[in-house]
């Protein structure tokens, strides 16, 4: 299986900050790699896909990159609503993996 | 926009099966691959596998003896079951659509807790 390690498991940061997450793969996944947002009580959303590609409708202060191995999710300017937890997701190979996530919360 | 929908008992006794639907409204159950994903409770993210309208399915190695994946076009279903169930089986269980190339969950149910307790 492709183990996702995220990093850091949480995060302290203030409306209007800018933060970084990042996510490496065990092994490379080329831009097989997708991050989602997650609200409690609710179901994950898609952010940002292959790696990159914004999805329609997403905030374009998040903003995505990386390839191979290491890939970073960033949120300028954060708004009240980005307080979340965020999860990388590989679809380079089945079984599918996810990141253990990254709790983003107010400081 | 399409939707879909979990139903299913929210109760399991250990050492019994699981059984969910996932209901797809708006648009046809054709053409995509059909996910079941679980979270235990506050804890992360795990695929349990997935299935093609076609019927082709894809599980997750560690519960491939225990799961069944089915699909019905005519009513724009697809299920899940999970046979000898324990406590560690216990999380919200969302189905999802998947993509084609580039792959990726675009689309949710809202999830549905399951707990196994007797």
């Amino acid at each position: 299986d492709i183990q996702m390690t995220q990093s850091p498991s949480s995060l302290s940061a203030s409306v209007g900050d800018r933060v970084t997450i990042t996510c490496r793969a065990s092994q490379s996944i080329s831009t097989y790699l997708n991050w989602y947002q997650q609200k409690p009580g609710k179901a994950p959303k898609v952010l940002l896909y292959a790696a990159s590609t914004l999805q329609s409708g997403v905030p374009s202060r998040f903003s995505a990159s990386g390839s191979g191995t290491d890939f970073t999710l960033t949120i300028n300017s954060l708004q009240p609503e980005d307080f979340a937890t965020y999860y990388c997701q590989q679809s380079s190979n089945t079984p599918l993996t996810f990141g253990q996530g990254t709790r983003l919360e107010i400081e | 926009q399409e939707q879909l929908q979990e139903s299913g008992p929210g109760l399991v006794k250990p050492s019994e099966t699981l059984s969910l639907t996932c209901t797809v409204s708006g648009g046809s159950i054709s053409g995509y691959s059909w996910n079941w994903i679980r979270q235990p409770p506050g804890k992360g993210l795990e695929w349990i596998g997935y299935i093609y309208y076609s019927g082709r399915t894809k599980y997750k190695p560690s519960l491939t003896s225990r799961i069944t994946m089915s699909v019905d076009t005519s009513k724009n279903q697809f299920s899940l079951r999970l046979s000898s169930v324990t406590a560690a089986d216990t999380a919200v269980y969302y189905c999802a659509r998947k993509t084609g190339n580039p792959y990726y969950f675009d689309s949710w149910g809202q999830g549905t807790l399951v707990t196994v307790s007797s």
